[in-house]
């Protein structure tokens, strides 16, 4: 069974602070998909990033940017001169065929625990 | 264009009473599927769908009924509910069954007394 384990469950920074939450997954699978997603205070999920087990390239998008290495497991995810508004809970998750390997059969989303992230003026 | 659409958005049962939350997409996803978000645990999955007419149970199955007559419709039926049902529920949708990107509505939070 597959794994994904956010060890911080809460981080408090001031604003414009720089901020990394670690991500460290186990799966057996050679062919995999990393997420991230956000759950702000208002309690909706939303994506923020896709990543599948062949491309190791570091992705940025805006104060976002994301650091995968298979060699230790990890998807780590970096917020860049914090905001106020990047105050949320954020979640890793793996994805998994469910059936046998055979993607087409159906997939599930395993979740971290999410890390509470608290940006103060 | 709505994305992913859920009803109620709250809900308060009493023990064995059930209900059915709605879930809707309007982006013609072939594939949905139903959360339950628990303090602490992230979100584990209940019921999937991999297209109309076929559907499949999740992780955490016990207690739940799902039917998709329609490439739309995805509704979760609690049959009796209980306290330990009280939870909030995400239904999410993707363009297509292979480890496409799950995209999430807004969630029910059911209150089971």
């Amino acid at each position: 069974a597959q794994k994904v384990t956010q060890a911080q469950t809460e981080i408090s920074v001031v604003e414009k602070e720089d901020v990394t939450l670690d991500c460290v997954y186990e799966t057996r699978d050679t062919t995999y998909y990393l997420f991230w997603y956000k759950q702000p205070p208002s309690g909706e999920l939303v994506f923020l990033i896709r990543r599948n087990s062949f491309d190791e390239q570091n992705e940025i998008s805006g104060r976002y940017s994301w650091n995968f290495q298979k060699s230790t497991s990890s998807f780590n995810f970096t917020i860049t001169a914090s905001q106020v508004v990047d105050s949320a809970v954020y979640f890793c998750a793996l994805s998994e065929a469910l059936k046998g390997g055979d993607f087409d059969a159906g997939n599930m989303l395993t979740f971290g625990g999410g890390t509470r992230l608290m940006v103060k003026p | 264009n709505a994305g992913v659409t859920q009803t109620p958005k709250f809900q308060v049962l009493k023990t064995g009473q059930s209900m059915t939350l709605q879930c809707a997409q309007d982006m013609n996803h072939e594939y949905m599927s139903w959360y339950r978000q628990d303090p602490g645990m992230g979100l584990r999955l209940i019921h999937y769908s991999v297209g109309a007419g076929i559907t499949d149970q999740g992780e955490v199955p016990n207690g739940y009924n799902v039917s998709r007559s329609t490439t739309e419709d995805f509704p979760l039926r609690l049959l009796s509910a209980a306290p330990s049902q009280t939870s909030v529920y995400f239904c999410a949708s993707s363009s297509s069954v292979r480890r496409e990107t799950q995209y999430f509505g807004p969630g029910t939070r059911l209150l089971v007394l």
